[in-house]
């Protein structure tokens, strides 16, 4: 099976701080994504990319940044983190057989 | 734009007993519909999926049916288990994109 890791697994931020969320793939897969989840809002598309070297925004992009810096490699960056990005973060990738394989999951708590 | 709704934000029920989750999208491209379950502290993971319209896809003693002219991909299932504990997500990919768009998802709770 598919396999994406995430790290780190849970953060805690000061407001203002900058974090750096990275996930990891082994699947050889082009499309990679980052969700975040909210109670009551179900899973939002923030970035993905379906290349290295090059990123897209999605529904909810403010406030951060998405680097691509090889195929298996994508990361998420809270340049000036605030206490509304307080969730749980979920990156993922895409199968050419219409499946999208999750993470584990960040817990990020900016304080 | 493309969108998702899922009506039942909680739906608790005894085991044994049958469940059905609502699930409407709004689309003017051609759907792919798909169901992933969430157990907790787990990452989502894929149920199933559809892009046929009246055919029903099965897995794991879940099914559901994509029907264009409702817009609707409801999941269902004949006899929860404790196990069926889980959020339930419902989400569409459209234009061949491969971005999907979940609904807020719906809570399951199987009592014994």
């Amino acid at each position: 099976e598919a396999a994406v890791t995430q790290s780190p697994r849970s953060k805690v931020a000061v407001t203002g701080g900058k974090v750096t969320l990275s996930c990891h793939q082994t699947n050889n897969h082009d499309y990679m994504y980052w969700y975040r989840q909210d109670t009551g809002h179900g899973l939002r598309l923030i970035h993905y990319s379906y290349v290295a070297d090059s990123t897209e925004k999605g529904d909810i992009p403010d406030g951060y940044k998405a680097s691509r810096p090889s195929q298996e490699n994508f990361s998420l960056i809270l340049e000036l983190a605030s206490l509304s990005q307080t969730a749980v973060y979920f990156c993922a990738s895409w199968d050419n057989q219409n499946t999208l394989y999750f993470g584990a999951g960040t817990r990020l708590s900016v304080l | 734009g493309d969108s998702v709704t899922q009506t039942e934000g909680l739906v608790t029920l005894t085991k044994g007993l049958p469940v059905m989750l609502n699930c409407t999208y709004q689309t003017t491209y051609s759907p792919f519909l798909f169901w992933y379950v969430q157990h907790l502290n787990e990452a989502p993971k894929l149920l199933l999926k559809s892009s046929t319209d009246n055919k029903r896809t099965e897995h794991q003693g879940f099914y559901a049916t994509l029907h264009k002219s409702s817009s609707s991909f409801h999941l269902q299932k004949s006899s929860v288990q404790l196990s069926d504990s889980a959020l339930y997500f419902c989400a569409l990919s459209s234009q061949g994109g491969r971005a999907l768009i979940f609904g807020t998802g719906t809570t399951v709770s199987v009592s014994p």
